[in-house]
C-alpha cells in the first residue's frame, strides 16, 4: 500500500455531477501535485502545491477545476460539473521539497457515464 | 512530437531474458526519472538520476547528456516484472514539474 494516500480508490458518477478527491501526503512533505493520467498515456500534471499556495496550475482547466491545500497538508481536488472526457486515474504525489523523488498514491479512477 | 519519447511501445519477453527500454528527451534536462506502474495503477519511483549509471538489484538505470537519451535494463527478467515502465524528467526551465513518456508495457512470460 502506498505511503499517500488517496480516496475514494474507484469513483463512478453521471456527467454533470460535482466529484472529489482526496489526498494526504507523506508526514513532513511539502510539495503536493495532482496528475491526471487518461488510459495509454503517461500522467499530466494538473496542479502543484509548495504548502498551502499554488506553484503551477497552468495545465488545470479552471472552469470546471478547483484545487485546495488549505493547511498545507492534506488536499482535495474537485470537477464540477464532470464531463464524460474527463474519465481517467487522477494521481497524487508528494515530495520533501519541488525536486526531489516524487512519491506517489495509488490513485483514484474516474468514470463518467 | 512529444518532449520525451519512450520506445519500444509494447514488449514481451521469456523469464529471463534481459530487458531495455529507451528514452529520448529534446529538452535540457535537471533530473530523469524511471518509474514503474503496476496494473491497479500505482506508480513507484525506480530512479531519480542526472548522469552516469545507477543500480538497483537487477534494475540499471544509464543516461547519456549528450545524446539526450537514457536506457532502463532488467537482468534476469521474472514475471513480477511485468508493468507499464516511464520515463519522466525535470527540465531545466520548468522546475520540479514533471514530463511523462507514454509509458511502455512490458510482459514477461513464465
Amino acid at each position: 500500500e502506498a505511503e499517500v494516500a488517496q480516496s475514494p480508490r474507484y469513483k463512478i458518477t453521471e456527467k454533470s455531477q460535482a466529484v472529489a478527491f482526496w489526498c494526504d501526503p507523506i508526514s513532513g512533505h511539502a510539495t503536493l501535485y495532482w496528475y491526471r493520467q487518461i488510459l495509454g498515456q503517461g500522467p499530466e500534471l494538473l496542479v502543484q502545491f509548495q504548502d498551502e499556495s499554488v506553484v503551477d496550475d497552468s495545465q488545470l482547466p479552471k472552469d470546471r477545476f478547483s484545487a485546495e491545500r488549505l493547511k498545507g497538508v492534506d488536499s482535495t481536488l474537485k470537477i464540477q460539473p464532470a464531463e464524460l472526457g474527463d474519465s481517467a486515474m487522477y494521481l497524487c504525489a508528494s515530495s520533501l521539497t519541488g525536486g526531489q523523488p516524487q512519491h506517489f498514491g495509488d490513485g483514484t479512477r474516474l468514470s463518467i457515464l | 512530437k512529444n518532449e520525451v519519447e519512450q520506445s519500444p511501445q509494447n514488449l514481451t519477453a521469456q523469464e529471463g531474458e534481459f530487458i531495455t527500454i529507451n528514452c529520448s528527451y529534446s529538452v535540457g534536462i535537471s533530473a530523469l526519472h524511471w518509474l514503474q506502474q503496476h496494473p491497479g495503477g500505482g506508480i513507484v519511483s525506480l530512479f531519480m538520476l542526472s548522469s552516469g549509471k545507477k543500480k538497483h538489484g537487477r534494475l540499471i538505470a544509464t543516461i547519456n547528456i549528450q545524446e539526450k537519451h537514457s536506457s532502463l535494463h532488467i537482468t534476469a527478467s521474472h514475471p513480477r516484472d511485468s508493468a507499464v515502465y516511464i520515463c519522466a524528467v525535470s527540465s531545466e526551465t520548468s522546475g520540479s514539474r514533471l514530463t511523462f513518456g507514454e509509458g511502455t508495457q512490458l510482459t514477461v512470460n513464465p
